[in-house]
């Protein structure tokens, strides 16, 4: 019952540094995002994809990029890391391509800190 | 500011109490959803309405989509410790370019 699974589940990164974060779904969902949450601000979208090889902007996409290479795997790539990119990030997958409707899966989440 | 405000942002409350949370916003939303979440784990869904007027029940938890779909209530009765987490609304607001919006949430404590 793996669902969405998100690595790493922490991490600390210094100031310009780069990571991936790595989202991989198992349910075959075309529909998959990244949100970041920060606290008293809900979630934001910063990426989505409707399929593999078609990728789209969010609400806030600076500073990050993704590639769909697969339909299973979608990872967040974070450039020349700032600590405004501190966040908790979610990947979620859905089956369903009409936002709001369909149900959202979500990881379990990375917390990333920019020192 | 946000598209989806979120009242009250903290309640705690005593087990066995009735609540209501809010989501409001000032657009037209095509559906709403309700979210809840606990801490370390990512958002589970409980629920969708996209009718106006829609009342929709899950077991002690209440949901109502407002007539004119810019709202929505959450209302929990006979609240117990295990309904603790942060309960968030999302919708696609209307001509909006697919994106579903989140509120900033409402953190629940339950106190036994």
């Amino acid at each position: 019952n793996a669902g969405v699974t998100q690595t790493p589940k922490f991490r600390i990164l210094k100031i310009g540094q780069s990571m991936t974060l790595q989202c991989t779904q198992d349910m075959n969902h075309n529909y998959m995002y990244w949100y970041r949450q920060d606290p008293g601000m809900g979630l934001k979208l910063i990426y989505y994809s409707v399929g593999a090889g078609i990728t789209d902007k969010g609400e806030v996409p600076n500073g990050y990029n993704v590639s769909r290479s697969t339909t299973e795997d979608f990872p967040l790539r974070l450039e020349l890391a700032a600590p405004s990119q501190t966040s908790v990030y979610f990947c979620a997958s859905s089956s369903s391509g009409r936002a709001g409707t369909g149900e959202l899966f979500f990881g379990e989440g990375s917390r990333l800190t920019v020192l | 500011t946000q598209l989806l405000e979120q009242s009250p942002q903290f309640l705690s409350i005593q087990e066995g109490e009735n609540l209501t949370v809010y989501c409001n916003s000032s657009s037209v939303f095509s559906s709403l959803q309700w979210y809840r979440q606990e801490p370390g784990e990512g958002p589970v869904l409980l629920v969708t309405v996209v009718t106006g007027g829609e009342v929709k029940k899950l077991k002690r938890l209440t949901f109502q989509f407002g007539d004119a779909r810019k709202d929505s209530s959450l209302h929990i009765t006979a609240a117990q410790p295990g309904d603790t987490g942060l309960y968030l609304c999302a919708g696609v607001a209307t001509g909006s370019a697919r994106q579903l919006t989140f509120g900033s949430g409402t953190q629940l404590t339950v106190l036994p």
